[in-house]
C-alpha cells in the first residue's frame, strides 16, 4: 500500500514552460486535491475533486490545470510556469473529503527561472 | 472569511517538558478546526480534529488540542514531548463551504 505518491519529486522550470505534476493514490479515495506551500504561509488549496470526472477550484486557482479521469489519479498541470509558481506543491487524499483525514503525498518542490 | 494565526514561529523545548502551541481563528460560527504536522521532507499527517461535541479533542501520539470559543482559540497540548516530536504544526479551520485555511505553521525544536 504506496499511499499518496508524487512525481517528480523536484523539477526547475523556465518561465513559460509547461509541466505536469503527477498524484496517485492507491486507497480508492474518491476526494483529491492539491495544495501549494510557500514559505511564511499555510497551505492553500489549489484544486480539487471529489471523484473521477469532477474537478473543482479552491482558494488559488489561477494558472493551474486539472482533470480526474480515474479515481487514482489527479494529475496538476502547468500551462505556462510562472516564477510566482516557485512552491511546493502536495497532492492529498480522503475518503469523505477536506474535513476527512487527508493523507498527503511527499510533495513536488518546483522552481521556475 | 475565516483566517488562521499561529502566533509563535519558532518553539524549543526539553525532551520530557510539556508543550502548548497556540492557534486562534477568526469565523462567525462554529468552524471545523484541525492540527496537521509535518516532519522533515514529508507531507502533513492529521493530528486531531474538531466538530462538535466535547471540546477536549484527544489525537494520535499523544497529543490533545481545546477548543475554547470565547477566545476563539484550539491550543494543541502534549504533557511530555520526544525528540520524534521535532516537526512543523499546522492549524487549519474550514467552513464547510468546501474550502481549508491553515495557519503558517509553528516549528518545534525539542532539545535533548
Amino acid at each position: 500500500n504506496a499511499g499518496v505518491t508524487q512525481t517528480p519529486k523536484f523539477q526547475v522550470l523556465k518561465t513559460g514552460q509547461s509541466m505536469t505534476l503527477q498524484c496517485a493514490q492507491d486507497m480508492n479515495h474518491e476526494y483529491m486535491s492539491w495544495y501549494r506551500q510557500d514559505p511564511g504561509m499555510g497551505l492553500r488549496l489549489i484544486h480539487y475533486s471529489v471523484g473521477a470526472g469532477i474537478t473543482d477550484q479552491g482558494e488559488v486557482p489561477n494558472g493551474y490545470n486539472v482533470s480526474r479521469s480515474t479515481t487514482e489519479d489527479f494529475p496538476l498541470r502547468l500551462l505556462s510556469a510562472a516564477p510566482s509558481q516557485t512552491s511546493v506543491y502536495f497532492c492529498a487524499s480522503s475518503t469523505g473529503g477536506l474535513y476527512d483525514t487527508q493523507y498527503f503525498g511527499p510533495g513536488t518542490r518546483l522552481t521556475v527561472l | 472569511a475565516q483566517s488562521v494565526t499561529q502566533p509563535d514561529i519558532h518553539i524549543t523545548v526539553s525532551e520530557g517538558a510539556s508543550l502548548e502551541l497556540r492557534c486562534n481563528y477568526s469565523y462567525g460560527a462554529t468552524p471545523y478546526l484541525f492540527w496537521y504536522v509535518q516532519s522533515p521532507g514529508q507531507g502533513l499527517q492529521l493530528l486531531l480534529k474538531y466538530f462538535s461535541g466535547d471540546t477536549l479533542v484527544q489525537g494520535i501520539k499523544g497529543f490533545e488540542a481545546e477548543f475554547k470559543r470565547s477566545q476563539s482559540s484550539f491550543n494543541l497540548r502534549k504533557p511530555s514531548v520526544h525528540w520524534s516530536d521535532a516537526a512543523e504544526y499546522f492549524c487549519a479551520v474550514g467552513s464547510g463551504a468546501n474550502n481549508l485555511f491553515f495557519g503558517t505553521g509553528t516549528r518545534l525544536t525539542v532539545i535533548p
